[in-house]
């Protein structure tokens, strides 16, 4: 049974615009929270995180939004670049492990 | 949809013994699996690409006589970390990717190896 999921499998915005990618989870015990960047044939790079004690996140041009009563997070990626073209994961953690969404693959139209 | 586990998802080890890791596909066979090492608040790192019926394709600065990896089916790849040492102790994550499908992961829980 997926702990995280990422409904979305694909997502195409244009250059400029905001991305908004979406995660839900399952468990409240996750207390900790990540997104990450994959390009082809490449591991997965870290992006950015939030603890459970939070609501919001931000780094540059990245945000991560934190419901924890809806169980969701978000990324949000404004303004959008074509260089940000990429498979994006969540994943979440509590305890001794990690749960991953499958990806959701952003396309920046230039 | 596809599940990829893991065991044992937490091991504490003696500096100095080897650990086994196991990844799994459950509903799916997978030719290729990928294991990964995370650090807190860092990328995980590509350590290498495990192949069914052939030797693993390893990234440049990993050690391949120090994690031994086996891809012993099409469902089952094992992570061996040999001769443990306190700076091995980390989280080892492994993915597979169903063929045919363009960058689709399905990733393991993890393992957190603490080496004392």
């Amino acid at each position: 049974d997926q702990q995280v999921k990422q409904n979305s499998p694909s997502l195409s915005v244009q250059e400029g615009r905001i991305s908004i990618l979406n995660c839900d989870y399952t468990n409240s015990m996750f207390d900790y929270f990540l997104w990450y960047k994959k390009y082809p044939a490449e591991g997965p790079t870290f992006l950015i995180s939030i603890s459970s004690i939070k609501d919001k996140n931000e780094d540059g041009r990245f945000t991560v939004f934190l419901n924890k009563s809806a169980k969701h997070l978000s990324l949000h990626i404004v303004p959008s670049q074509p260089g940000d073209s990429a498979v994006y994961f969540c994943a979440a953690s509590g305890g001794n492990q990690f749960y991953f969404g499958t990806g959701t693959s952003l396309t920046v139209i230039p | 949809g596809a599940v990829v586990s893991q065991h044992p998802s937490w091991v504490i080890c003696k500096s100095g013994t080897s650990v086994k890791i196991e990844c799994r596909s459950l509903d799916f066979q997978a030719t290729t699996m990928f294991w990964y090492r995370q650090f807190p608040k860092q990328s995980l790192m590509l350590m290498a690409t495990s192949n069914e019926g052939s030797k693993a394709t390893y990234e440049q600065g990993v050690e391949k006589d120090k994690f031994l990896i086996n891809h012993a089916s099409l469902t089952l790849s094992t992570l061996t970390v040999t001769s443990a040492h306190p700076e091995d102790s980390s989280f080892y994550i492994c993915s597979a990717g169903l063929a045919g499908i363009n960058n689709e992961q399905f990733f393991g829980p993890g393992t957190r190896l603490t080496v004392l």
